[in-house]
């Protein structure tokens, strides 16, 4: 099982829908976590940092439940240039020591005209 | 002006051949990465450097050796090139401390082992 699981989608959407991203993370030590944005051949950039009591940024909400070790993006309000691959990201100590950052494998979005 | 740069974009060699790629950060970060991302499009950590020590070194075969001549700069050479080595190679750089580390990545280098 990976320590990262997200629905790999793709999901297909069109102009103005709501939609949701769900991750599981397996490491209840995780620490901090995050949403990143990869558009194709690009390299993935921070979208939005994930807490407990939520964390909003114009049409994107992210939640964080410790508890279910649970993340979820929504994105309101849809548009074309939301398309992308999200990939949800944890933080956590290696167990040599030193930070780990790991990336869930990514859910692909299309949102169509 | 680029924060995280990395060299070349694009790599085109034969097996069994030697290649670097390099990279560089200016944001003052003092750790460094690099990534692998197969043709799934997982992305899976290789190495991270701490101000040139390494803290992280996944199970990654020895063809592959990282080097940082200073918290600026990690350098990735691999030896006697093998076709699954193809992948994009992403540098990457953070400040470390706060448990709440964001990654800033380079472009990417896209290998292709023929």
């Amino acid at each position: 099982r990976k320590e990262v699981e997200q629905d790999p989608g793709p999901f297909n959407v069109p102009e103005g829908a709501t939609v949701a991203f769900n991750c599981t993370y397996s490491n209840s030590a995780s620490q901090s976590f995050f949403w990143y944005r990869q558009d194709c051949r690009k390299e993935p950039k921070l979208l939005m940092s994930v807490y407990s009591s939520g964390n909003e940024d114009g049409r994107f909400t992210a939640q964080l439940n410790r508890a279910s070790q649970y993340i979820s993006l929504l994105i309101r309000d849809s548009k074309l240039s939301d398309s992308a691959t999200y990939l949800c990201v944890v933080n956590r100590r290696g167990y040599t020591g030193g930070f780990k950052t790991i990336f869930g494998a990514g859910t692909r979005l299309f949102v169509k005209a | 002006d680029t924060a995280v740069s990395q060299t070349p974009k694009y790599l085109v060699t034969q097996m069994g051949n030697d290649k670097s790629i390099k990279c560089e950060q200016n944001l003052g970060h003092d750790t460094m990465y690099w990534y692998k991302q197969d043709s799934k499009k997982f992305l899976k950590i290789m190495f991270s450097y701490n101000n040139k020590e390494l803290i992280i070194n996944e199970t990654v075969p020895n063809r592959f050796s990282p080097k940082s001549p200073d918290k600026a700069h990690l350098n990735l050479h691999i030896n006697s090139l093998e076709l699954g080595d193809s992948a994009v190679y992403f540098c990457a750089s953070s400040q470390v401390g706060t448990g709440n580390e964001k990654l800033f990545f380079g472009s990417g280098t896209q290998l292709s082992v023929l």
